[in-house]
């Protein structure tokens, strides 16, 4: 295990509606980075916290937004979901923001009806 | 652009047989690799990197990969495989002198089956 939690688990959501979801990165990690991996294909970067500011941005519309709190714990954010936006969002947790290694959590699995 | 290739969606061995899972890589500065492997309904898994150095690269598990710059490649590889190294398997990679992220560019994915 990598210490890196994200919740919740699963979630379903209606088309239109908000979601939040959240990432505790592991101990001594001050850089969390957040991916989307539709089914059948490979992670994709969202964006990067660096000490609770957005480091780098990936090719995602305004919409999708994130937040790093002062413990390093990061919150994703999407409004006026979409079906594509169906897909597994994983965090990831670094100790800086050109990391050797990022470590990832298991993800959370949304559902856009 | 960079962009990484997995040009095997799924490649199949029998247990106790050598292993070779395939990537390429494009990128325009010199690259970070990685493999990266994923089991079913979880997160990705740290296998192993290759930063500098030495070109052959032992990680996690047995698993070996060699980095070639010549043929941009980055082959994940173990000598005996076993029934539970089935998985879905990412290779990914970073610019290191052009990106200030730790953006990942990560290949499709090769679902490796082994078979008992």
């Amino acid at each position: 295990e990598t210490g890196v939690t994200q919740s919740p688990t699963h979630l379903i959501k209606t088309r239109g509606q908000q979601v939040t979801l959240r990432c505790s990165s592991q101990s001594g990690h001050n850089t969390v980075s957040w991916y989307q991996q539709a089914l059948g294909q490979g992670p994709q970067f969202i964006f990067q916290y660096y000490r609770e500011e957005e480091n780098g941005r990936g090719n995602f519309p305004p919409r999708f937004s994130g937040l790093q709190f002062p413990n390093y714990s990061s919150e994703l954010n999407v409004n006026a979901l979409e079906l594509d936006d169906s897909a597994l969002y994983l965090c990831a947790s670094s100790l800086d923001v050109s990391p050797d290694t990022q470590y990832f959590g298991p993800g959370t699995r949304l559902t856009v009806l | 652009a960079q962009s990484v290739a997995q040009p095997e969606d799924q490649v199949n061995v029998a247990e106790g047989n050598p292993l070779t899972v395939k990537c390429t890589y494009s990128v325009s500065g010199n690259p970070y690799l990685f493999w990266y492997v994923q089991y079913p309904n979880r997160g990705l898994q740290f296998l192993l990197k290759y930063i500098t150095g030495d070109n052959l690269v032992k990680g996690s598990y047995g698993f070996e990969a060699e980095f070639n710059k010549s043929q941009t490649s980055f082959h994940l590889k173990k000598p005996s495989a076993l029934v539970s190294d089935s998985a879905l398997y990412f290779c990914a990679v970073r610019d290191k002198s052009t990106s200030n992220t730790g953006k990942l560019i990560f290949g499709q994915g090769t679902t490796l089956q082994v078979k008992p």
